[in-house]
């Protein structure tokens, strides 16, 4: 079936650690790809996104992400964690990558991320 | 920047209300959708449309209704609100190129 799977619930990171929130697609093509942030009772901001070209992906907030094809993979990483990046994470496809599918996004079941002083 | 805004933040509705739930994007986008974010099962599409007066039904549409007069609005409603409808939800609009969501309405149906 198709899915995206987030394996990680929750993850507990220190201020200035690197993090990396892993992301699993389960499609036939490679689908677009995206990253979401939410901070506590907010919508959903997107960090970035990837189509096709580089796999590595700048974003906003000092985030990047790593597409690998082989592995099915669009991991977010950020290599010095600030106490304002503890949001959930979602990583999220779209499948169709057509105008007509409108856009349709299916979502990862999300990454709550801790951050301790 | 993309902005799209909904009507509440917060609502609170009694049983077998109507509910309207408005969502507004300033940017010309086709593309449209309704989601509602409940614990444990992350986001789920309920209608999206991309076009004025165009909908179609996403996973979870039952219970639901929507309306798309004009392109910048879309609104979401709850012919008969009950409990198990008590969530987050979240509008959002898009282009090729990014959807992007806005701060959601918690309802809660009592």
């Amino acid at each position: 079936a198709q899915s995206v799977t987030q394996p990680d619930i929750h993850i507990t990171v220190s201020e200035g650690a690197s993090l990396e929130l892993r992301c699993n697609y389960s499609y036939g093509a490679t689908p677009y790809l995206f990253w979401y942030v939410q901070s506590p009772g907010q919508g959903l901001q997107l960090l970035l996104k990837y189509f096709s070209g580089d796999t590595l992906v700048q974003g906003i907030k000092g985030f990047e992400a790593e597409f690998k094809r082989s592995q099915s993979s669009f991991n977010l990483r950020k290599p010095s964690v600030h106490w304002s990046d503890a949001a959930e994470y979602f990583c999220a496809v779209d499948p169709f990558m057509i105008k007509a599918a409108g856009n349709k996004l299916t979502f990862g079941g999300g990454t709550r991320v801790l951050v301790k002083p | 920047d993309v902005k799209v805004t909904q009507s509440s933040r917060y609502l609170v509705k009694r049983t077998g209300e109507k509910v309207f739930l408005e969502c507004v994007q300033d940017m010309d986008h086709e593309n449209m959708f309704w989601y509602r974010q409940d614990p444990g099962l992350g986001l789920r599409l309920i209608y999206f449309s991309y076009d004025v007066k165009m909908k179609e039904k996403g996973d979870i549409p039952e219970g639901y209704s929507v309306s798309r007069e004009k392109k910048e609005r879309f609104s979401l409603i709850l012919e008969s609100a009950s409990t198990n409808q008590t969530s987050m939800y979240l509008c959002a609009s898009s282009l090729r190129g990014g959807t992007y969501f806005g701060p959601g309405t918690r309802l809660t149906v009592t």
